[in-house]
């Protein structure tokens, strides 16, 4: 099984702020990474899929990037409609999601 | 417009079967683009991809579940199905169903999800 293993569990932030959430694949997974925002009650929604393909729609303040098996999110100037959990998904190898992490006011 | 809506008993017994539907609008199911999912999100585990299938009856389920699980696309009613067999406790869970593009395995659209209890 691959493994993702994402940091921070949680993130406290300010409207403006530059954010960064990291996750870790436990082997090789070639860009097969997707990022999904979570609200309270909600289905996750898809942001990011090939580690750095935005989503038409998404804003542009999310990005993504990859650095060997580490794999980031970056949200550039936080809004407040983006506080709210965040997950990766490995699809390489089957389907497997980071723990999330909650970005907080 | 795009509509998945997940619909089933929302609670279940210990040792008996979880059965979920999710009725498709907007596209068929049949349409060979895409496979249809099943994740589950739970306070213990997270979020666990469950199993996709896809229009010909082709399926792949998560080795984890160790064989319980089965899962269906009805043509006609334009759905697919899940069930899990003997279910316990850890099945408890918030049920999604979801989209996945063919030859980009993430999941692009979901259900709301529907909350199943197994007490």
């Amino acid at each position: 099984d691959i493994q993702m293993t994402q940091s921070p569990s949680t993130l406290s932030a300010s409207v403006g702020d530059r954010v960064t959430i990291t996750c870790r694949a436990s082997q090789r997974i070639d860009t097969w990474l997707a990022w999904y925002q979570q609200k309270p009650g909600k289905a996750p929604n898809l942001l990011i899929y090939k580690a750095s393909n935005l989503l038409i729609g998404v804003p542009s303040r999310f990005s993504g990037s990859r650095s060997g098996t580490e794999y980031t999110l970056t949200i550039s100037g936080l809004q407040p409609d983006d506080f709210a959990t965040y997950y990766c998904q490995q699809y390489f190898t089957y389907w497997t999601f980071g723990q999330g992490t909650r970005v907080e006011i | 417009q795009l509509h998945l809506q997940e619909s089933g008993p929302g609670l279940v017994k210990p040792a008996e079967t979880l059965s979920l539907r999710c009725t498709v609008s907007g596209v068929s199911v049949t349409n060979g683009n895409f496979y249809w999912a099943w994740i589950r999100q739970s306070p213990g585990k997270g979020l666990e991809w469950i199993g996709n299938v896809y229009y010909s009856g082709s399926t792949y389920y998560n080795p984890s579940l160790k064989g319980r699980v089965t899962m269906s696309v009805d043509r006609s009613g334009n759905l697919f199905s899940l069930q899990i067999v003997a279910v316990s406790a850890p099945d408890t869970a918030i049920y999604y169903c979801a989209r996945v593009p063919r030859g980009n395995s993430f999941f692009d659209q979901w259900g709301q999800g529907t909350q199943v209890t197994v007490s």
